[in-house]
Parts: structure tokens; sequence; C-alpha cells
């Protein structure tokens, strides 16, 4: 198994631009989660899903969108990029909610928008 | 509300040396769950245990080691004998009861730099 994988592993964005960060996992999770980590901060949820079709904000989802049409993927879209953006974003998933399944996370992908 | 606070934002040991890396939370739930996860300079986040509020016994998995006292809010975590493989940064979490469906909340985390 690859576990979680997340493409592109670094990218620059002009402010306003558009991106979708990738995200899939082979472990059959229903759930999935997108997090954003800014320097010497904790990690914060922006989205999660609970299993295809369903998606769910988390606590900073302004500025960005999901969609879960498979159990597979999870892509984050950022529409108008802006400086504020800038962060190492990470993927992860469990097999059920809450704590009895620790989350797996992605390599993550660091975005700078300038 | 819930909160988890790393006051050690940098740690340097030399290596061999033991380091303690602290943890102290905030929740109003009776049942709530507590991790660390470790992430390398390769960027990935590693999970390293979950503990549950009803269960204080400090655990040892190798050179790690986790002290969970529920009358000081704590879940401190010590690694003996410290290596340069080591260096990371290592977040604590906090978990509210698997019927709330509630998501983790992070800590700040520490960065831990063993020097050889």
């Amino acid at each position: 198994n690859a576990g979680v994988t997340q493409t592109p592993k670094f990218r620059i964005l002009k402010i306003g631009q558009s991106m979708t960060l990738q995200c899939t996992q082979d472990m059959n999770h229903n759930y999935m989660y997108w997090y954003r980590q800014d320097p010497g901060m904790g990690l914060k949820l922006i989205y999660y899903s609970v299993g295809a079709g369903i998606t769910d904000k988390g606590e900073v989802p302004n500025g960005y969108n999901v969609s879960r049409s498979t159990t597979e993927d999870f892509p984050l879209r950022l529409e108008l990029a802006a400086p504020s953006q800038t962060s190492v974003y990470f993927c992860a998933s469990s097999s059920t909610s809450g704590p009895l399944a620790p989350q797996y996370f992605g390599p993550g992908t660091r975005l700078l928008v300038l | 509300a819930q909160k988890v606070t790393q006051a050690q934002t940098e740690i340097s040991v030399v290596e061999k040396e033991d380091v303690t890396l602290d943890c102290v939370y905030e929740t109003r739930d009776t049942t709530y769950y507590l991790f660390w996860y470790k992430q390398p300079p390769s960027g990935e986040l590693v999970f390293l245990i979950r503990r549950n509020s009803f269960d204080e016994q400090n655990e040892i998995s190798g050179r790690y080691s986790w002290n969970f006292q529920k009358s000081t809010s704590s879940f401190n975590f010590t690694i003996t004998a410290s290596q340069v493989v080591d260096s990371a940064v290592y977040f604590c979490a906090l978990s509210g009861p698997i019927s709330r469906d509630d998501k983790i909340i992070f800590g700040k985390g520490t960065r831990l730099h063993i020097l050889p």
C-alpha cells in the first residue's frame, strides 16, 4: 500500500490564481481530512469527509472547496489564491471517525502564494 | 472548549540525553483521547500513541515513554537516550468522545533537535 499520497509536493501561485491539491489513499478509508500547518503552528482542519459524496467544513474552510466523488480521492481546491493561504497542506485518512482510528497523513504540499 | 498547549517551542539536547516534551490539555469532557504524532524533516506525520482518559497507566515503548496525569491535565512524552533520528517536530493532540464524532485538536508542536 502506498498509504496517502499528495501532489504536488510544492507549488508557487500568484495572487488570484486557482489550483487543486490532490489527495489519494489506497487503504479504503471512509474518513478523509485536509489540514493546513502554518509556520510554528499546529494543524488546523480545513474540510473533512465521512465518505464518498459527503463533505463538511472544519475550523478554517474559507477560501477552499472540496469534493469526494470516490472513496480514494479527496481534492482540495483554492479558487482565488491569497498570501494568507501560504502554508503546508496535509491530507489524512482514517478507517473510522473519532479517536479510535489513528489518522494516516500524506507527505504534505507546500504552497507559496506571492 | 478543547485546547492543547505545548509550551516548549523548540528544544535542543545532545545525543544520548533524555528529553521530555510537555503537553497540557483542556477539556470539559470526561471521556477523551490524547495522541502524540511525530513529524520528521521529511514532513510526513507519524502516529505514535493514543491514550484514553480512563487509562492513566504510563506506557513505555522502547526508548519512548508517556506519562499521563489527569490531576494536572498533562500527557508528557519522554525520549530516553535520544538519538539524532529523533530530531523532529512532535505534536500532542486531543479528541473528544467517540459518540460526538469529534475532530482532533492539535497543539502547536515542539521542535526537537538532537545534536550529535
